[in-house]
């Protein structure tokens, strides 16, 4: 079964306190790995799409990575601005354009 | 206006009534999307329509019907909907194919009393 798993649930740093967060997915064929930002009450809004393992992607403090089995969002240096949650969704070759998506990670950056 | 957007943003509604959601895409995609939102549960897909035409019904009730007359506008009709179907509703857009991003319009808050 297609599964995408993120970790923590949430997370709470001060402002500046770089870290990661984790996209862990088990699905065969994959097409298509994507990041999006959600503030409360609001639509996702897209960040980035990774496809193959080893690629890199970067905006702002966010940077995000792909490997065979997981991704990770960095943030670096985060700001207040940065609190939001942040989902995580799969796309494979079974789906079509259907998205997989996580539990979502909810970030809390405090000043 | 740009982007994807969705009316109303809010919506009350009893058990008896019958309703619509309306959703608006202005960026020259042929794939749209439904979404269910409740909390603490992953976005949920509930209809798929590529070039008008529906793809994908995940097994959503048939207290939801959806319509999609042209490639840029999308409609879910509701209709004797349960406690349970309140959640955030998400419309979203895409280029039809694999590997292509969904934009996400900014919902529908609904409340079924």
């Amino acid at each position: 079964e297609d599964q995408v798993t993120q970790s923590p649930e949430a997370l709470r740093l001060q402002e500046g306190e770089s870290s990661s967060l984790n996209c862990s997915y088990t699905v065969s064929g994959l097409r298509g790995l994507f990041w999006y930002r959600q503030d409360p009450g609001k639509g996702p809004e897209f960040l980035f799409t990774l496809y193959s393992a080893g690629e890199e992607k970067e905006k702002e403090r966010l940077k995000a990575t792909l490997t065979k089995k997981e991704s990770f969002l960095h943030i670096t240096a985060p700001k207040p601005e940065d609190s939001a949650t942040y989902l995580c969704a799969v796309q494979a070759e079974k789906l079509g354009n259907k998205l997989v998506f996580g539990a979502g990670t909810i970030l809390r950056v405090k000043s | 206006e740009t982007g994807v957007t969705q009316t109303p943003r809010h919506l009350v509604m009893g058990m008896t009534n019958k309703k619509s959601l309306k959703c608006e895409q202005h960026l020259g995609h042929n794939a749209m999307y439904w979404y269910k939102q409740s909390a603490k549960k992953p976005l949920e897909l509930m209809f798929v329509y590529n070039f008008k035409e529906q793809t994908e019904n995940n097994s959503v009730p048939s207290r939801f019907s959806p319509e999609c007359p042209n490639s840029s506008h999308l409609f879910l009709h509701l209709h004797t909907l349960q406690p349970e179907d309140s959640a955030l509703y998400l419309c979203a857009s895409s280029h039809a194919g694999v590997g292509n991003e969904q934009y996400f319009g900014p919902g529908t808050r609904l409340t079924v009393t």
